[in-house]
């Protein structure tokens, strides 16, 4: 069954640290790969998609089928990306509900 | 546009009661989701509709039901409610048919179970 894992529940780095949240994933076949954010008091909203291979906000997510994970990173991290983060993959093919981890809260210190 | 919008923000109803919530997606979104979010935890899927049809349904107990209607809003019912249904319910909206579509969500609604 598709399972996703996020190991960390607070993650906690000075601001202009590097940040990496941890992201490992179990799915049969080609997954598609998404990292999802809520920042305070705010809806829960994509970051960015591993299709898409795009940098959003300076995250970057590479996806690695040979340790099956999905890890985001940040060079630099700033006071604005604190936020919860989770990572998410869909229960099947195409348009389809997604599972998600339990989440990782990013506190970035300054 | 205003996104997905949900009703009520927050709701809290006795064991044993009944309850119903709404979503209303975005325009031109013919998928809406529903998902439950206990507290530490991330969202978990309950059901899926696309064109008034379930497309999908998690691994909830059939106290749990759901619909769309032809405008494409969604209601999503619980019966019997127990304490341990107490959660954020968030509804989700894409458009169907399209691989790696992005889910929009609503800002939810609090349920609280007493």
């Amino acid at each position: 069954a598709q399972r996703v894992t996020q190991p960390e529940k607070l993650l906690s780095v000075f601001k202009g640290a590097p940040v990496e949240l941890k992201c490992n994933y179990s799915y049969s076949g080609s997954p598609e790969l998404f990292w999802y954010v809520q920042y305070s008091r705010q809806r829960l909203q994509l970051l960015l998609r591993h299709i898409s291979r795009e940098s959003i906000k300076g995250f970057t997510a590479d996806l690695n089928k040979g340790e099956t994970s999905f890890h985001l990173k940040k060079p630099f991290a700033q006071e604005e990306d604190s936020a919860m983060y989770y990572c998410a993959l869909p229960l099947g093919l195409g348009n389809t509900p997604l599972v998600f981890g339990k989440g990782t809260r990013l506190s970035v210190i300054a | 546009d205003a996104g997905v919008t949900q009703s009520p923000t927050h709701l809290i109803k006795t064991r044993g009661q009944h309850v119903t919530l709404r979503c209303s997606p975005i325009s031109g979104h013919k998928s809406v989701s529903w998902y439950q979010q206990v507290l530490g935890q991330g969202p978990q899927f309950i059901f899926q509709y696309y064109e008034k049809e379930e497309r999908g349904r998690g691994n909830f107990p059939d106290r749990f039901s759901a619909r769309q209607f032809p405008n494409y809003s969604s209601e999503l019912n619980v019966n019997a409610l127990l304490l341990g249904d107490s959660a954020l319910y968030l509804c989700a909206s894409s458009l169907m048919g399209r691989a790696n579509t992005e889910a929009f969500f609503g800002q939810g609604t609090r349920l609280t179970v007493v």
